[in-house]
């Protein structure tokens, strides 16, 4: 299996707290994505990463910001979280442009 | 913007039965990857179609992919209830970037 953690594994905060995700690899690849799941969507892209602190927006970016000061560190942030950002959250990595991603085992986040 | 469209949404089959599930896209594009999820699990890496006409085939699945057509399809030969899961395509455009369909959940009956 692709080295790929995601902490924590469940989170249940409050509307209007910050919250911060972390995706940690040991795989030394390039790209790193953060997506989320929600019923009847499949996954949508938040932010993915191309280098160090090389980000860019994915389709679903409002309320979200990523950093990625090291090569196995990407870190999503909601800066203060409301309850439509419930959801499973999965990070994932990749080496090339032509390759699957591997996928980490996702964060499950509740928002009351 | 792209779009994937994937159908049927929910495929419930007999074992030992055949279908077929269908990718469609919007945009040029000629690398496509299926993903298979179990409940409550992550993402895992069926196949990888890189080119018009790739063909790629797995134990019961096989994969293809046309780019004019802007179609992937997924054959599910004599199901079996293994292969009880949600199925993804995802169309890869640039810089590493996919996107997803929303998934096929195919439950496999006795």
């Amino acid at each position: 299996d692709a080295g790929i953690t995601q902490s924590p594994r469940h989170k249940v905060t409050e509307t209007g707290t910050p919250v911060t995700l972390r995706c940690h690899q040991t795989e030394n690849h390039r790209y790193m994505y953060w997506y989320r799941q929600d019923p009847g969507h499949g996954l949508r892209l938040i932010h993915y990463s191309y280098g160090v602190k090389d980000t860019d927006k994915g389709e679903v970016s409002d309320g979200y910001s990523v950093s990625r000061s090291k090569t196995e560190d990407f870190l999503l942030t909601l800066e203060s979280a409301t309850s439509s950002q419930t959801s499973v959250y999965f990070c994932a990595i990749s080496d090339t442009e032509t390759v699957a991603q591997h996928f980490g085992d996702g964060t499950r986040l509740s928002i009351l | 913007e792209l779009k994937v469209e994937q159908n049927p949404l929910f495929l419930s089959m007999q074992e030992g039965k055949n279908y077929t599930i269908y990718c469609n896209y919007s945009t040029t594009s000629d690398r496509l990857y299926w993903y298979r999820q179990d409940p409550g699990k992550s993402l895992e890496s069926l196949f990888v179609l890189l080119s018009n006409g790739a063909v790629k085939q797995e134990g019961r699945l096989m994969a293809s992919l046309d780019t004019k057509a802007r179609l992937s399809t997924l054959h599910i030969t004599a199901a079996v209830h293994d292969l009880s899961a949600t199925y993804f395509c995802a169309v890869e455009t640039n810089a590493g970037k996919s996107t997803f369909g929303d998934g096929t959940t195919l439950t496999v009956k006795p």
